[in-house]
């Protein structure tokens, strides 16, 4: 079985302009999270979304936001970049909604802002 | 707010015993995760637990203490390739992570 795959896997933007990053889970998972990664603060929760849903939120400004398709595939867009959100970004698949659920994380994408 | 802590790093030598612990405050509780990750690359699922007590697996075993607020990793049998990042994460309906506690595992 194919795992969570995630595209671009590295991108460079410059300060102001707006990115889309891609998710596809696994097969029969119906759940995506995701997460950004930074040395500074580690590991920090987005979103998670269910039945194209958004059914949890973190912590993050309202230039991050997501969708889910039917087919489970998700897609992450922060708008008006700032080099703060420079990161790895994590998306993470499950069977069902909720985090008691093993969560299988991609590979991330690795977003450079300058 | 949550607050979970972890040592920042930790140094044992192949064959050895490692404990890594996690204390943790949060507003809500459901389980707590380990998760490992090498550098460069995802973080990948080693144990949940849930209830109070120890849970092995292998060379893994996870324990969790649900009135102090505490969890630990235990690595037995240290192989190089367990030099990793240990993660633990609380579930309060969603997952908030530890920084991360890098082992380094010398020959």
């Amino acid at each position: 079985k194919a795992g969570v795959t995630q595209t671009p896997r590295y991108l460079i933007k410059t300060r102001g302009q707006q990115v889309t990053l891609s998710c596809s889970p696994i097969s029969g998972h119906r759940s995506v999270s995701w997460y950004q990664q930074t040395p500074g603060q580690g590991l920090q929760f987005l979103f998670e979304y269910f039945s194209e849903t958004q059914r949890n939120k973190g912590n993050f400004p309202g230039r991050f936001s997501g969708r889910q398709f039917s087919n489970s595939r998700s897609e992450m867009n922060v708008s008006t970049l700032e080099l703060g959100d420079s990161a790895l970004y994590l998306c993470a698949s499950s069977l069902e909604a909720g985090s008691s659920y093993e969560q299988y994380f991609g590979p991330g994408t690795r977003l450079t802002v300058t | 707010g949550q607050n979970i802590d972890q040592p920042t790093e930790m140094t044992a030598t192949e064959g050895a015993i490692v404990q890594i612990n996690c204390t943790y405050q949060t507003s809500g509780f459901n389980g707590l995760f380990w998760y490992q990750q090498h550098a460069g690359e995802a973080p990948t699922f080693l144990s949940y637990n849930v209830l109070d007590g120890l849970e092995e697996k292998g060379r893994f075993s996870s324990f969790l203490s649900r009135s102090k607020g505490y969890s630990y990793l235990l690595l037995k049998e240290l192989q190089m390739k367990d030099s990793a990042s240990y993660l633990c994460a609380v579930n309060d309906y969603k997952l908030s992570f530890g920084a991360g506690t890098t082992v380094t595992v010398r020959a």
